[in-house]
């Protein structure tokens, strides 16, 4: 079946520590997003990337890295200087076709925690 | 991308329709509807997008008034798994170049 894949499904994180969440895609989409969801929020986007090899910031990028080596994998690390991780975290994937509208397909999401 | 204003929650008795509204008064000529729903603790769900037409889908109906400046989504027979937080967007893209934006929705829950 295609879509995205996210794991773990939880995720624990200590102090001074840096944990990767990671977002696999078989759709063969372009473009790849991140976003946290505190509680009863709504969504704000981390990073997103268009095509392999690059990426931009979204809204609240401080405190986290990604990387896009392969067209289907958007690896999203929480560092350290993140000092409140604790959220749900969402990768989305969507075709990249100039002038259409796009939809977004989300993978389960990640729920990190700090102990 | 425009701002759009949501109920914060709504109840409806299953099986009947339920008619979520959005307010999107600044939206511009270009920029589409979209809406997705969310329930609790998975991804976002696509639902069904529009420009200026009605439209519908397997899932539900998007009705747009003629000035644009307000939706009204249609789930024609609601059931249980039906309840979720529903989200109007609105853009220009559908997400594309730098993604969509999310606020907090409107809580629908279906009674039995």
């Amino acid at each position: 079946d295609g879509g995205i894949t996210q794991s773990p499904k939880y995720l624990f994180r200590k102090e001074g520590q840096n944990v990767t969440l990671s977002c696999e895609q078989n759709l063969n989409h372009d473009a790849m997003y991140w976003y946290r969801q505190d509680p009863g929020q709504g969504l704000r986007l981390i990073y997103y990337s268009q095509i392999v090899n690059d990426f931009q910031k979204g809204d609240i990028a401080e405190g986290y890295s990604v990387s896009r080596e392969k067209k289907e994998s958007f690896p999203l690390t929480v560092t350290s200087a993140q000092k409140n991780p604790t959220a749900f975290y969402l990768c989305a994937s969507s075709i990249r076709k100039p002038a259409t509208n796009e939809k977004l397909f989300f993978g389960s999401g990640t729920q990190l925690s700090v102990l | 991308d425009a701002k759009t204003t949501q109920p914060p929650s709504m109840d409806c008795a299953e099986g009947r329709a339920a008619n979520l509204p959005c307010n999107h008064s600044t939206i511009s000529g270009n920029e589409y509807v979209y809406w997705y729903r969310q329930i609790h603790s998975q991804g976002p769900q696509y639902i069904i997008h529009g420009l200026k037409n009605n439209e519908t889908n397997e899932m539900a109906s998007l009705i747009i008034t003629e000035d644009r400046k307000s939706s009204t989504l249609i789930l024609p027979h609601a059931t249980l798994r039906d309840t979720a937080v529903y989200y109007c967007i609105v853009s220009r893209s559908g997400g594309g170049a730098d993604g969509l934006t999310f606020g907090k929705g409107t809580h629908l829950i279906i009674q039995p």
